[in-house]
């Protein structure tokens, strides 16, 4: 059954604590990416990977860290630097382009964190 | 130049009427418009997606709109059923492995 997998659903996190969000994927892509998704902000991009063992920050990276040691895996680290973390947060993947026009992300279920 | 900017915010249709989202970009090196539906609690599902070089694209329900010379789309879904409540996102990318824009999202509810 393939697909993206996150993990755990729901995290609840004390402040000052660094956490981290799991995200796997069997659909044999090459890029993934992380999302956080706030109340009537849409989606914004925190890093992404095209490939192993290198990965970019997006528009918001600030206090988060990744890793991509593995294609099938993206975990993003939320550290205490990040001074708003309660959100829900995506991960997606996409598949290597094609050249015959799809551009899709897949998303995972997402992990909702909260800070207590 | 990145921005997508969407609209309505929020959205209330009666069952079997019209559901119409709208969305502006700037940037005309985008070159890929898909719209994703996200449900509560769990993450966005593609919906439906269109390149520049067509003016619309019709899937079941559901028609995206292109205008390339105002760089505006919609979306467009007919017959809206309860079913179809949900978010909806339209999303820009200029391909490859280029990241997505995302606008800020409709909440759409379908009243019987």
């Amino acid at each position: 059954d393939g697909g993206i997998t996150q993990s755990p659903k729901y995290l609840f996190r004390k402040e000052g604590q660094n956490v981290t969000l799991s995200c796997e994927q069997n659909l044999n892509h090459d890029a993934m990416y992380w999302y956080r998704q706030d109340p009537g902000q849409g989606l914004r991009l925190i890093y992404y990977s095209q490939i192993v063992n290198d990965f970019q920050k997006g528009d918001i990276a600030e206090g988060y860290s990744v890793s991509r040691e593995k294609k099938e895996s993206f975990p993003l680290t939320v550290t205490s630097a990040q001074k708003n973390p309660t959100a829900f947060y995506l991960c997606a993947s996409k598949p290597r382009p094609s050249g015959r026009g799809t551009d899709t992300q897949y998303f995972g279920p997402g992990t909702r964190l909260t800070v207590l | 130049q990145q921005q997508v900017k969407q609209s309505p915010q929020s959205l209330i249709v009666q069952k079997g009427g019209i559901s119409i989202i709208n969305c502006a970009y700037e940037n005309t090196a985008f070159d890929y418009f898909p719209w994703y539906q996200q449900f509560p609690g769990k993450g966005p599902a593609l919906l439906i997606a269109i390149r520049p070089d067509v003016s619309e694209k019709k899937e079941g329900r559901f028609t995206i709109s292109f205008n390339k010379s105002a760089k505006q789309f919609s979306l467009h879904i007919m017959d809206s059923q309860p079913g179809d409540s949900a978010t909806y996102f339209c999303a820009a990318s200029k391909g490859g492995y280029q990241k997505v824009t995302f606008g800020t999202g409709t909440k759409l509810q379908v009243i019987p």
